[in-house]
């Protein structure tokens, strides 16, 4: 079936480090990819996406590429801050249908300073 | 503007007994979703309303759970004879219509816990 698979966590990274968060999927058709981050104590909110191959989703220094042929979606940052500490979640939605959200399990990201 | 809101925001409840989870969307946004969040499933997909259409109930883990949306606005969750898988923290969202385009705004989750 359809699925996202992302690397566990816990990460934990100095400040300034650079960060990978590995993101592959499996999915009929061709899905649009996204990127999710929960806050502590926050709700879910859209960091970036991406809606077809070879294209890159970026936002707050966070940036990611849709690679259809290795069927990924890796999250980079290049110095990474104390406030980037949260959770990431990749997503995809596929094609064609009712835009729910397929989630990964979610990478918990720590950064000390 | 208001996002979306959901109440309440924590329900403690006996195995056995009824809720009711309540999502406010995000005023003039035609789709409602609502999603799970439990530490043995990840974040699932549980319906999906657009409008005046059928909704999606394609999520939905038993029927025991049961959803709708009055006026187009706002969504009521039940959860009938609760039980202690139930416990979870419950998500609502929102969009302005079904195209990908459109981004999904997240309420801050109603933490249901059964005991």
């Amino acid at each position: 079936g359809d699925s996202v698979t992302q690397m566990e966590g816990p990460v934990t990274l100095s400040e300034e480090a650079f960060l990978t968060i590995n993101c592959t999927y499996t999915a009929t058709g061709y899905p649009s990819l996204f990127w999710y981050v929960q806050y502590p104590g926050e709700g879910l909110q859209l960091l970036l996406k991406a809606t077809k191959a070879d294209d890159k989703g970026s936002n707050k220094g966070f940036e990611a590429t849709y690679r259809k042929e290795t069927t990924s979606f890796h999250l980079e940052k290049g110095s990474v801050q104390v406030s980037d500490s949260a959770v990431y979640f990749c997503a995809l939605i596929l094609s064609g249908g009712y835009n729910k959200l397929i989630f990964g399990a979610g990478t918990r990201l720590a950064v000390h300073p | 503007g208001a996002g979306v809101s959901q109440s309440p925001s924590n329900k403690v409840t006996e195995k056995g007994k009824d809720v009711e989870l309540r999502c406010d969307p995000i005023s003039g946004h035609t789709a409602l979703y609502w999603y799970r969040q439990s530490l043995g499933q990840g974040l699932e997909f549980l319906i999906y309303f657009q409008g005046n259409s059928a909704p999606d109930k394609s999520g939905l883990p038993s029927d025991r759970f049961s959803a709708e949306r009055t006026g187009g606005s706002v969504s009521t969750l039940t959860i009938q004879r609760t039980q202690q898988e139930d416990s979870a923290v419950y998500l609502c969202a929102s969009s302005q219509g079904r195209e990908l385009s459109y981004e999904q705004y997240f309420g801050p989750g109603t933490r249901l816990t059964v005991t």
